[in-house]
């Protein structure tokens, strides 16, 4: 399978603990995104990196949030402190950088469900 | 106001009925449009890229209007597999992604 994959897929967690996921993008991708996802919402922009560079952050990542994609390859991303409004689908997409749409497009992974008791 | 908005629905239509569904954005800065179909409890995944001359594939028909700030899905013959909710995605400079609530799709036999 050469699409984005996530793991955990699940992960239930207790207020304050720390939680980590990691997203595998598609291999010749160097663009990737996190966006967290809430019921009956749309996905919410996290964080983008080009490369190993985290070029956007939203003013979504409060400071107990932090991602990281040291080779420009997987990325984690890792929430401390956890408390109950986190929990949500925390999505990932890759894409190529490109000047045409069909570069730009995103393709997610399946997601990683987040609930924090 | 949000920067991209769209009509949650639900948009219940019979089986071979004609739908459409918009949005609007209002960051005149984003540059390209997609979008996406989700189904429960799944990831998004990319129906169609909006071109700005408009484009269709097969019974989907997507539009930008960029002096109106929106675009539309027209889908054409309904089926019971097109019931999902349907995204709307801009993204502006700086790879500024922004995505629409997204519209609930329900096709009935």
């Amino acid at each position: 399978d050469t699409g984005v994959s996530q793991n955990p897929r699940h992960k239930i967690t207790k207020r304050g603990q720390n939680v980590t996921f990691r997203c595998d993008p598609i291999s010749e991708h160097n663009r990737l995104y996190w966006y967290r996802q809430t019921l009956g919402q749309g996905p919410e922009f996290l964080t983008y990196f080009q490369n190993e560079a985290q070029l956007e952050k939203s003013r979504l990542l409060s400071d107990r949030f932090s991602a990281e994609r040291p080779k420009g390859s997987f990325s984690t991303l890792e929430i401390q402190r956890t408390e109950q409004g986190d929990s949500a689908m925390y999505l990932c997409a890759s894409s190529l950088e490109g000047g045409s749409l069909a570069q730009e497009t995103q393709y997610f992974g399946p997601g990683t469900r987040l609930l924090v008791l | 106001r949000k920067e991209v908005e769209q009509d949650p629905g639900p948009f219940n239509v019979p089986e071979g009925a004609t739908v459409a569904f918009n949005c609007t954005y209002s960051n005149s800065a984003s540059q390209s449009f997609f979008w996406y179909r989700q189904d429960c409890r799944k990831e998004p995944k990319l129906l169609m890229s909006v071109y700005s001359s408009g484009n269709e594939d097969g019974r989907f028909t997507a539009q930008l209007n960029r002096a109106s700030q929106y675009i539309s899905l027209l889908i054409r013959d309904s089926k019971l597999s097109d019931s999902a909710t349907y995204l709307c995605v801009g993204i502006g400079g700086y790879q500024k992604v922004t995505f629409g609530t997204g519209t609930k799709l329900q096709v009935i036999p």
